[in-house]
């Protein structure tokens, strides 16, 4: 089966600096990338996502860099401010048994120091 | 727009008793819901995937006797966690999913906090 693996487990930035956050996957398959952010108590939120057919995508500060033939991606974010402070958990998809599911990574805890 | 909500958002019980969870979708229809569970500082763990109108599946080790699913409407569904015991305290978070909305993207709800007393 699908097993994501995400890097650093923690990250702590200085406000304005960029975090980047890198997974990889197993399955040659996966096809949908999301990344969430969590707030502390409450559920993951959507940030940004990225499908098999394109290698990168851009919201805002906030970029996926998606790269096929070596099974990785990364989330980058600019101009860090304290309000990204949070868990962001990078997912791949996984097909079984007809149904599509998503596989989490272990999640980055990132601190954006004012 | 695709708003998924839970309720309650945190509930404590006896050991022994049962707790039901709603997770409902307010502005869209989704086919397709998800249960998760997770403790603290670790990630989100599958327990099921549920259709509307037909029976949930269950990822591997999960007792399906205990935590019961039902997925009635295209905006509703429920988890039953039976017999709970302080083991099963965690915080248990819904998603759900439609093809109408955005190709495999699952939106989460604002998840349920459960002590087991």
């Amino acid at each position: 089966g699908e097993n994501v693996e995400q890097h650093p487990s923690t990250l702590s930035v200085q406000e304005g600096d960029s975090a980047v956050i890198k997974c990889t996957y197993s399955d040659s398959a996966s096809n949908y990338f999301p990344w969430y952010k969590q707030e502390l108590g409450k559920g993951p939120q959507l940030i940004i996502d990225i499908r098999s057919n394109v290698g990168e995508k851009k919201d805002q500060r906030i970029a996926v860099t998606l790269n096929k033939t070596a099974k990785h991606f990364s989330l980058h974010i600019t101009e860090t401010q304290p309000e990204d402070s949070a868990v962001y958990f990078c997912a791949a998809s996984m097909r079984q048994g007809g149904s599509e599911k998503l596989v989490f990574g272990k999640g980055t805890k990132l601190t954006v120091n004012p | 727009g695709a708003v998924v909500s839970q309720h309650p958002s945190w509930v404590i019980c006896k050991s022994g008793t049962s707790v039901k969870i709603e997770c409902r979708s307010l502005d869209f229809q989704a086919t397709t819901m998800f249960w998760y569970r997770q403790f603290p500082k670790q990630s989100l763990m599958l327990m099921a995937t549920s259709n509307e109108g037909s029976k949930a599946t269950y990822e591997q080790g999960v007792e399906k006797d205990k935590f019961l699913i039902n997925h009635a409407s295209l905006t509703l569904s429920t988890l039953t966690v039976t017999s709970a015991h302080p083991e099963d305290s965690s915080f248990y978070i819904c998603s759900a999913r439609s093809p109408r909305v955005k190709l495999d993207t699952q939106y989460f709800g604002p998840g349920t906090r459960l002590t087991v007393l």
